[in-house]
């Protein structure tokens, strides 16, 4: 069974950096695309970024790109985004979650809560 | 690419039934059968209802159904009961996966 856990949020500056990190518990991490999906305050979901099973291939949303990379380590069953020129408009939770296909995001992680703020 | 539009707001009493709506257009909704409903009560994670427009993951009960006519789908919750009170959001893909903005819905 799945079970994603994600760390690395916290309170950033505008401008500031931070990288988060989601573990994966399941057997299957290195078969599965994966995904961050993240929701702002009171909003509604958002899509961030997605990355192939080995890493090759990689998408994200025009808000964030050139600003965020999405990364994986399959050794460790992890994946990673790491967040540079963070803005306060970034002020979310970011989910993790396995990418099985056409918007089939299943399970998600608890979230981490990402807060810019000066 | 906009937000799919879906109302703010949807009530039944225990034993009807609801269903939410999810407005796109003919490059999303209407392009392909990739529609995906997300359950999410307060503070917890979003969870998966619905898929490929009508499909339900294992674990889901047959309360919960889903379709879809030109650039509309909507998910069905048929026997409402207290436990179905959650935001509902929809989804879909375009090039990128869009959702749209939620649905709270109360069970009166």
């Amino acid at each position: 069974e799945v079970q994603l856990v994600e760390s690395g949020g916290g309170l950033v500056q505008p401008g500031g950096s931070l990288r988060l990190s989601c573990v994966d518990s399941g057997f299957t991490f290195h078969n599965n695309w994966m995904a961050w999906v993240r929701q702002a305050p009171g909003k509604g979901l958002e899509w961030v970024a997605n990355i192939n099973p080995d890493g090759s291939a990689k998408n994200h949303v025009d808000s964030v790109r050139g600003r965020f990379t999405i990364s994986r380590d399959n050794a460790k069953n992890s994946l990673f985004l790491q967040m540079n020129s963070l803005r306060v408009e970034d002020t979310a939770i970011y989910y993790c979650a396995p990418d099985r296909g056409y918007n089939r995001f299943d399970p998600w992680g608890q979230g981490t809560l990402v807060t810019v703020s000066s | 690419q906009s937000a799919l539009t879906q109302p703010p707001s949807a009530s039944g009493s225990p034993g009807q039934s609801v269903t939410i709506s999810c407005t796109g257009s003919s490059s999303d909704v209407g392009a392909n059968n990739y529609v995906s409903w997300y359950q999410q009560y307060p503070g917890k994670a979003p969870k998966l209802v619905i898929y490929e427009v009508t499909k339900r993951p294992s674990g889901v009960p047959d309360r919960f159904s889903g379709s879809k006519s030109g650039n509309t789908a909507s998910l069905t919750v048929s026997g409402l009961q207290a436990e179905d009170e959650a935001d509902y959001y929809c989804a879909t893909y375009g090039g990128r996966t869009v959702f749209g903005g939620g649905t709270k819905l109360t069970v009166l």
